[in-house]
């Protein structure tokens, strides 16, 4: 079983458009990230949910909008898409640990590619 | 915001040692030290934790002098599938946090050649 599922894996879309990534996890984690991960591989933290709660929003553009339905879910709505938008995402979950920084577990990416 | 600097790149040769030194001058008593992994076309994927002197897993050992202000992972005996990116992270990891823990930067590219 995939701990950490995101869809689509590609995403291939034009400009203008608005489009959605999801993810979702089963480990039971309470904690869900969005990163963005550009083409030069520099990877960056956009968005950080703890029990469905927004606890990070890392300047990104307000065109980018996360949503939890669950704990178990955290999925990235992006509208009005640009170029500068290609990029893979990365999902990730985490436990929150006493005593201990919290051990991500990632999923596998998707590459959006903007025309 | 605690800071990392890495090497931008590495080569090494299979059945080396492989030591990559993180540098983190700023790094807070709260602070954990983390390394992850990314292969192309995957997600980064954790290897050791450390917060002070020495970890050591079944992949890796962590070496963390005693001021905390660098960190060096050590890749035993590596081989061709060990070349990745390496990411070191310093922060308490906790969204509650802020995003200090979060930054993984350009990471280190490792090329291990035959």
């Amino acid at each position: 079983d995939t701990a950490v599922s995101q869809t689509p894996k590609y995403l291939v879309t034009q400009m203008g458009n608005d489009k959605s990534i999801k993810c979702e996890q089963n480990l039971g984690h309470d904690t869900m990230y969005w990163y963005k991960q550009d083409s030069k591989k520099f990877l960056k933290i956009m968005f950080s949910y703890n029990n469905k709660e927004l606890i990070i929003n890392e300047t990104v553009p307000n065109r980018f909008s996360p949503k939890s339905p669950d704990k178990a879910h955290l999925n990235l709505h992006i509208n009005s898409l640009e170029l500068g938008d290609s990029a893979v995402y990365f999902c990730a979950s985490s436990a929150i640990v006493a005593g201990g920084s919290n051990e991500q577990f990632f999923g596998p990416g998707t590459r959006l590619t903007v025309l | 915001l605690a800071k990392t600097t890495q090497p931008i790149s590495m080569d090494s040769y299979e059945g080396q040692e492989v030591n990559i030194t993180c540098s983190h001058n700023n790094i807070a008593t709260n602070d954990y030290i983390t390394w992850y992994q990314q292969f192309p076309s995957q997600g980064p994927r954790f290897i050791i934790q450390g917060y002070k002197t020495k970890v050591t897993n079944e992949v890796a050992s962590l070496f963390i002098p005693a001021d905390r202000k660098s960190s060096t992972l050590s890749l035993p005996r590596v081989s061709l599938s060990d070349t990745a990116v390496y990411y070191c992270l310093v922060g308490d990891g906790n969204s509650g946090g802020g995003a200090d823990g979060l930054t993984f930067g350009k990471g280190t590219h490792l090329i291990i050649q035959p």
